[in-house]
């Protein structure tokens, strides 16, 4: 079966452009993370969602930065107004269940604000 | 909320020795350590996971020892080979709504 899947894997956008970044995660899983990776630093949580429940935004870093999941499948992050330090890799995850289970990790989005 | 703290941040060590790598968490309500693997320009993967209902697990080389009372696991890699290195995250969690904490990650180096 197929993994989670991110598109696209790389987008260079203009400082100031509005930029969508898609994951489709594994089909049945019902939690659903994004987290942000800069070169060398750790795994930075962003938004998670779990089934029907209201998504946990307490990572997202500003109000630019916004994230949607339709119909418990396909999650889009949103970040309006591209500023250069939004440079990273986004990293989609999902699991079976909730946060105890396994998390599989999509191949990553490389924004470049330039 | 939890805190989860990784220690070395780097571990360099020759082919064929042992690596160890721990982590504390702050949440006595956490029940699930995963530990993943990241390799160069690679997606995190899961290496072993375990539970607060045990205190070991082992998988070929690797093992992860979990003590709660004094609220730290570590990863142990034996005989190790280049091909180990990579950077690797701990993470706790205590399920449903509750996110899971990464700690932030150890890049280990295997000499040959």
């Amino acid at each position: 079966g197929a993994g989670v899947s991110q598109s696209p894997s790389n987008k260079v956008t203009e400082k100031g452009k509005d930029v969508e970044l898609r994951c489709d995660p594994i089909s049945g899983h019902t939690a659903l993370y994004w987290y942000r990776q800069s070169l060398g630093q750790g795994l930075e949580f962003l938004i998670y969602f779990q089934g029907n429940s209201a998504p946990d935004k307490s990572g997202l870093p500003s109000d630019r930065f916004s994230a949607e999941r339709t119909g418990g499948s396909v999650s889009t992050l949103t970040i309006q107004r591209t500023q250069q330090e939004d440079s990273a890799v986004y990293l989609c995850a999902s699991s079976s269940a909730g946060s105890d289970t396994e998390a599989f990790f999509g191949q990553g989005t490389r924004l470049t604000v330039v | 909320g939890e805190n989860v703290e990784q220690h070395p941040s780097t571990l360099s060590v020759q082919e064929g020795d042992s690596a160890v790598i721990k982590c504390t968490y702050s949440d006595s309500a956490s029940n699930y350590f995963p530990w993943y693997k990241q390799e160069l320009g690679k997606r995190p993967q899961l290496i072993i996971d375990i539970r607060s209902n045990v205190g070991e697990k082992k998988d070929q080389r690797i093992a992860v020892t979990l003590n709660k009372t004094a609220k730290h696991f570590s990863l142990h890699i034996t005989e190790t080979q280049p091909e180990d290195s990579a950077v690797y995250f701990c993470a706790a969690s205590r399920g449903g709504s509750y996110i899971p904490t990464f700690g932030r990650g150890t890049s280990l180096i295997v000499h040959p």
